[in-house]
This record gives C-alpha cells, sequence and structure tokens, in this order.
C-alpha cells in the first residue's frame, strides 16, 4: 500500500499543456483501468475530474484529459488557465478492496 | 444534489478514542459504497477505508488496521468512522466521500482531527 508516484510541482504559462504522471505497480495502476483524478483548490475538498483512466465526468472541461502506459497513468492540462492553479491527486484501486492516492502535485500557472 | 457533512472532529490526546460522522443526503444512501479519506497537513491524500452498499463488505489501509472501524446506518443515512488508539500521526482532516462506480465521486468538506498531548 505504497502511495503512488507523482512529481511534487508542474508549472506552464497559460495557454500552454502540462502533464502529471502517476506512476504505481503492477498490483495497483498497471493491473486495473480504474485510475482517477482529483482536483483540489486550496481549503477545498477533492473533485472528480478523470475516472476510469480517461472518462469525463460531465461538465469537466475536455482540456483535461487521462491515459495510462503500463504502471504510469497520466494527466495532461491543455489550454492551461489561471484557475487549474490546485493540487492534482491520481488514485488506482489496489485489489481486495482497496485504494491507493498519489503523492499529489501542485500546478502552477505562470 | 448530493450532500456530505463531516463531524466529529477536534483534539485529542494520543491513545484516546474519537468517532467521525458523515451526514449524507441528496441520494439513496443504501445504494452506494462510503470511503473515508483523509489528509494530513500540508500531504496528499490518503484513502483510509471502504464500506460497501450493504455494509457486508470493509477494508481498511494498513496503518489503521485494527484501530479504526468503518460503519454505516443506513436508517439515518450516517456514515461512521470509529478511531481507537489514536497515534499523532493520525492528525489529518478526514473527508467521507461516497462511491460512483470504481472512483470517489462527491467529497464532503471534512472534519479535522489533531492528535495531541
Amino acid at each position: 500500500q505504497s502511495a503512488l508516484t507523482q512529481p511534487r510541482s508542474v508549472s506552464g504559462s497559460p495557454g500552454q499543456s502540462v502533464t502529471i504522471s502517476c506512476t504505481g505497480t503492477s498490483s495497483d495502476v498497471g493491473g486495473y483501468n480504474f485510475v482517477s483524478w482529483y482536483q483540489q483548490h486550496p481549503d477545498e475538498a477533492p473533485k472528480l475530474i478523470i475516472y476510469d483512466v480517461s472518462k469525463r465526468p460531465s461538465g469537466v472541461p475536455d482540456r483535461f484529459s487521462g491515459s495510462k502506459s503500463g504502471n504510469t497513468a497520466s494527466l495532461t492540462i491543455s489550454g492551461l488557465q489561471a484557475g487549474d492553479e490546485a493540487d492534482y491527486h491520481c488514485c488506482s484501486y489496489a485489489g481486495s478492496y482497496t485504494y491507493v492516492f498519489g503523492t499529489g502535485t501542485e500546478v502552477t500557472v505562470l | 444534489q448530493v450532500q456530505l457533512v463531516e463531524s466529529g472532529g477536534g483534539v485529542v490526546q494520543p491513545g484516546k478514542s474519537l468517532r467521525l460522522s458523515c451526514a449524507a443526503s441528496g441520494f439513496t444512501f443504501n445504494s452506494f459504497g462510503m470511503h473515508w479519506v483523509r489528509q494530513a497537513p500540508g500531504k496528499g491524500l490518503e484513502w483510509v477505508a471502504l464500506i460497501s452498499y450493504d455494509g457486508s463488505k470493509k477494508n481498511y489501509v494498513d496503518s489503521v488496521k485494527g484501530r479504526f472501524t468503518i460503519s454505516r446506518d443506513s436508517s439515518k443515512n450516517n456514515l461512521f468512522l470509529q478511531m481507537d488508539s489514536l497515534r499523532p500521526e493520525d492528525t489529518a482532516v478526514y473527508y467521507c466521500a461516497k462511491e460512483r462506480a470504481t472512483e470517489l465521486g462527491d467529497w464532503g468538506q471534512g472534519t479535522l482531527v489533531i492528535v495531541s498531548s
């Protein structure tokens, strides 16, 4: 049950794209297509933005996209906006009715 | 709309107990699994526990097994987390979250637990 590994921070200018990686093992990220991503603004609760690796809940802009290759999942934010500045957390199902989150990534819009 | 409201947090001494509650509304509570997730100050999210829609299945992160118990009262639409033998490293904001399918679709605003002497 080790946390998934994410970069501590990423940054980009408005309009650019940034990608956040989320590395686990074959027992979590690599073993299931149940990776989700959450956006968390300061002093707010997390909000689901991606589920099942690449699906978006209704209301989430298509600027947010997800993918997975092997034991690493990725979140890409295209057309970066000031409101995208937040912390982003990945999460994976890890079998036997357990879940594991990533270490979290701070996104800064320059 | 879905509403989840946590309560029961506070300051507690190491080794003591605390019971968190999560009042749910806006959905059919006994049709969805529920989670507890915590976030230590300045840290990332940590999944803590999950209970199935009917309460028949439960599981926990290793660091709380044997100390925390998740339960639900579907007659009152409440989720609980009984926390015993608390440690300083349990200090965190505790969120309850509603399961969508395999993801956490809705979250409460959290309740802060501080374990300190």
